[in-house]
């Protein structure tokens, strides 16, 4: 059981944002939301992640919503590099229990 | 700059065979996880580690088993390879108390005749 919902896929111009959504509405209090993605045939690779503030790194922007029921990774200018399986996951930042992953978003970034 | 790797990007391998997997990860990190993906079921845990010795089953163990002899290396091993078990296997370690950031290597992307 994944917690989150992620549409399948999505197409993004090259040069725009990309926002990908994600709901996650039974979230709990010390859960954290993570976002990978997957190019393909590559190994998944961490984005960022956040608790309940909005987050930027260099890759991407996360907003959480005040309720924290859902949150948006943002792609401020994608590449064409880009184009990926995206996967937002929640989980407590304690233990040794792994990633549960969904089936993520198909970024499609086109020219 | 860290390293994961895997010991092959593709194998072939028949039924019955005995395959063995090998990662080996240099950022001295505790936790390992052997995973396996498959068109529309996404990243399915098979087992992992989180110390020399230790392993635990993860969601689908079965036909599988593991070796954690040192820190940095972790085996998947298929004691007897079936065409079921064609999958790519991907395998990620992350630092104790912050499973969470996961590294992964590039996957074996094995094929069972």
């Amino acid at each position: 059981d994944a917690k989150t919902t992620q549409p399948p896929s999505m197409d993004c111009a090259e040069g725009r944002a990309a926002n990908l959504p994600c709901n996650h509405s039974t979230i709990s209090g010390n859960e954290y939301v993570y976002w990978y993605r997957q190019i393909h045939s590559q190994g998944p690779q961490y984005i960022i992640h956040g608790l309940k503030n909005n987050e930027t790194n260099e890759m991407a922007s996360l907003i959480i919503t005040e309720d924290r029921k859902s949150s948006t990774l943002i792609l401020p200018h994608a590449t064409l590099r880009d184009t990926a399986v995206y996967y937002c996951i929640v989980l407590v930042l304690s233990g040794n229990t792994p990633l549960v992953f969904g089936k993520g978003t198909r970024l499609s970034v086109i020219a | 700059d860290v390293k994961v790797t895997q010991s092959s990007r593709y194998l072939v391998k028949r039924t019955g065979e005995k395959v063995f997997l090998e990662c080996v990860q240099d950022m001295d990190h505790e936790n390992m996880f052997w995973y396996r993906q498959d068109p529309g079921l996404g990243l399915r845990l098979i087992y992992f580690s989180y110390d020399v010795k230790m392993k635990e089953k993860g969601d689908i163990p079965e036909g599988y088993s593991v070796s954690r002899e040192k820190k940095e290396r972790f085996s998947l091993i298929l004691e007897s390879a079936s065409t079921n078990q064609t999958s790519m296997y991907l395998c990620a370690n992350s630092k104790s108390g912050g499973r969470e950031t996961q590294y992964f290597g590039p996957g074996t992307r094995l094929l069972v005749l």
